[in-house]
């Protein structure tokens, strides 16, 4: 089977670093994406990682390690918008279909 | 704002009703796709279109009827639907379906099947 893993929820003050890890078993693996989804909301597109290293974008990056099928999502000075949820995915197979993770609620206190 | 826009926000319809959710974007992407969101879960994929063609069904119940009648518009036709079926629905598009490009969600049709 296919599986994603991500912690359910995070809790963090405003202008802290937040770390989400992602741990995926995938038949196939093409690349991992970041999603964000705010209650209500539309899921929206943050990072992209299709080789091993670091991605930055802005206060937020994004890590792959393609041979610990492991990645993440940092979030440093952390805003109350940050609030919401975010989905890691895996595209598994040529067809690019996207596996999405549970999802990981951050919430930021003031 | 999204570029994908879906019509409506929210449809309530009885278990008889024949409704349709509707889903538009401009920004000349290729593959269209439908998604379904429960309450604090993930979308889970329900169909692609690639090029206006039918690519993946993730064996969804034939209640649920999709139509791409061009490149830029997406249909859900809903039918004889069940109370489980009541949750989120998502229209996403992505440049191209087997990339890298990014989906481009819109804000969804929250439907409430009594």
């Amino acid at each position: 089977g296919q599986s994603l893993e991500q912690p359910s929820e995070v809790t963090a003050v405003e202008g802290a670093i937040v770390q989400i890890n992602c741990t995926y078993q995938t038949s196939g693996f093409y690349g991992l994406s970041w999603y964000q989804q705010h209650d209500g909301g539309a899921p929206t597109f943050l990072s992209y990682n299709a080789l091993d290293g670091l991605e930055e974008t802005g206060r937020f990056s994004s890590f792959l390690s393609r041979s610990d099928s492991y990645g993440y999502l940092l979030l440093q000075e952390l805003q109350m918008k940050d609030s919401a949820s975010y989905f890691c995915a895996v595209r598994a197979d040529s067809w690019g279909k996207l596996q999405f993770g549970a999802g990981t609620q951050v919430v930021v206190t003031p | 704002d999204t570029e994908v826009t879906q019509t409506p926000k929210h449809l309530v319809m009885g278990m008889t009703n024949k409704k349709s959710l509707k889903c538009e974007q401009h920004m000349g992407h290729r593959a269209m796709y439908w998604y379904k969101q429960k309450a604090k879960k993930p979308p889970e994929l329900m169909f692609v279109y690639s090029y206006e063609k039918l690519s993946i069904n993730e064996s969804v119940p034939s209640r649920f009827s999709p139509e791409c009648p061009n490149s830029s518009l997406l249909n859900l036709h809903l039918h004889a639907l069940q109370p489980e079926d009541s949750a989120l629905y998502l229209c996403a598009s992505s440049q191209q379906r087997a990339t890298d490009s990014p989906l481009h969600f819109g804000n969804g049709t929250r439907l409430t099947v009594t």
